[in-house]
């Protein structure tokens, strides 16, 4: 099955910096690629997301990017904010798939 | 429109008891999900229903666990016998249609709350 490697475990940055989480999956069937984000008590909020056939993906200040061949796709968050601190989740899965497989998690923490 | 509902949102049971979790999916969504989130790991999927057909069980980590969906609608995560490792959140999320059928597609899921088991 797939397996969904994320890395840093943790993360701190300035407020204003920027923030990277990167991810690697195993299953070249793989072609979706969701970032979901959970804020302490609640559940996971779909951010972003990406498929197969697109590299990059834009909105606003967030944007992810995909790396097919080398089967790593990464989650950037640029001009940081307090209210962007948060555990982030990557996930992979494939058309027909009936679940998710996802990472371990980043915890972004953003100092004012 | 409302979200995903869990309940309850916190529950705390002994070692051996049984314990029922619930979820009621955004209306209209025909699919269903329920994972599993122990501390500081990823997501762990149970189960998945879809519609009428048999669900996809082979994230169950034993015969202690059990899912049910009735009605295509609210469904109920039965934990039989629970033990301390069973402790974590449980979630539930649903999504507008399966993943199979549509050729390069597969549809966001929508997560619910959570619910936090404890098992003393």
């Amino acid at each position: 099955g797939e397996n969904v490697e994320q890395h840093p475990s943790t993360l701190s940055v300035q407020e204003g910096d920027s923030a990277v989480i990167k991810c690697t999956y195993s299953d070249s069937a793989s072609n979706y690629f969701p970032w979901y984000k959970q804020e302490l008590g609640k559940g996971p909020q779909l951010i972003i997301d990406i498929r197969s056939n697109v590299g990059e993906k834009k909105d606003q200040r967030i944007a992810v990017t995909l790396n097919k061949t080398a089967k790593h796709f990464s989650l950037h968050i640029t001009e940081t904010q307090p209210e962007d601190s948060a555990v982030y989740f990557c996930a992979a899965s494939w058309t027909r798939a009936n679940n998710l497989f996802f990472g371990t998690g980043t915890r972004l923490t953003v100092i004012p | 429109g409302a979200g995903v509902s869990q309940s309850p949102s916190n529950k705390v049971t002994e070692k051996g008891k049984d314990v029922e979790l619930r979820c009621d999916p955004i209306s209209g969504h025909t699919a269903l999900y329920w994972y599993r989130q122990s501390l500081g790991q990823g997501l762990e999927f149970l189960i998945y229903f879809q519609g009428n057909s048999a669900p996809d069980k082979s994230g169950l980590p034993s015969d202690r666990f059990s899912a049910e969906r009735t009605g295509g609608s609210v469904s109920t995560l039965t934990i039989q016998r629970t033990q301390q490792e069973d402790s974590a959140v449980y979630l539930c999320a649903s999504s507008p249609r399966s993943n199979s059928g549509r050729a390069g597609s597969t549809d966001t899921q929508y997560f619910g709350p959570g619910t936090r088991l404890t098992v003393l």
